[in-house]
């Protein structure tokens, strides 16, 4: 599965978009793009994924770029409730899944 | 509540107990997942059940043993700890089959250990 970077931290405004970058270059055919995020001492929680085309859902977008190589995940009104740590991954689908979150980004929504 | 329940939410071990965790779900999901998360670092995956084989161990060792009895349950038995395996142990379940529902994982709450 293709290696993802993400910076380490972030601030947003609240009620402003947050756009959470994420670069994974060496991502193959497929591999989809899949976000999490981890509210402080909870369990990670499922937002969204996609693999090539944006997908959105009540929850956020995500936007591909038409090489693959990167994609943003868009919160477009941001709520203190959103501070959490977000995880990119890409990952093919197979069975028996090895499913590896990183150190992702830290958001912060500030009042 | 997510539909994946763990207990106990909180354990205090000694190095010399014997304790199991419990993981519940009736999502309908095949795989079963023991994630471990010590104090600000990434998630580790500990095992992974699909149909109640277990399908990945990564390198945990021998006084983590996981059972999955059947698709819904969970466990993971813990014996002669260390100080540092204190840490949040989070379940997940997911589908399994080769689609990206696959990947969605479910987790629960977590339990958070503490071995003294």
């Amino acid at each position: 599965d293709a290696k993802t970077t993400q910076p380490t931290s972030m601030d947003c405004a609240e009620g402003r978009a947050a756009n959470l970058p994420c670069n994974h270059s060496t991502i193959s055919g497929n591999e989809y793009v899949y976000w999490y995020r981890q509210i402080h001492s909870q369990g990670p929680q499922y937002i969204i994924h996609g693999l090539k085309n944006n997908e959105t859902n009540e929850m956020a977008s995500l936007i591909i770029t038409e090489d693959r190589k990167s994609s943003t995940l868009i919160l477009p009104h941001a709520t203190l409730r959103d501070t959490a740590v977000y995880y990119c991954i890409a990952k093919r689908v197979d069975y028996g899944q090895n499913f590896v979150f990183g150190p992702g980004t830290r958001l912060s929504v500030l009042p | 509540e997510t539909g994946v329940t763990q207990t106990p939410r909180h354990l205090v071990m000694g190095m010399t107990n014997k304790k199991s965790l419990k993981c519940e779900q009736h999502l309908g999901h095949n795989a079963m997942y023991w994630y471990k998360q010590s104090a600000k670092k990434p998630l580790e995956l500990m095992f992974v059940y699909n149909f109640k084989e277990q399908t990945e161990n990564n390198s945990v060792p021998s006084r983590f043993s996981p059972e999955c009895p059947n698709s819904s349950h969970l466990f993971l038995h813990l014996h002669t700890l260390q100080p540092e395996d204190s840490a949040l142990y989070l379940c997940a379940s997911s589908p399994s089959g080769a689609n990206s529902g696959a990947n969605v994982l479910t987790f629960g709450a977590g339990s958070r250990l503490t071995v003294l």
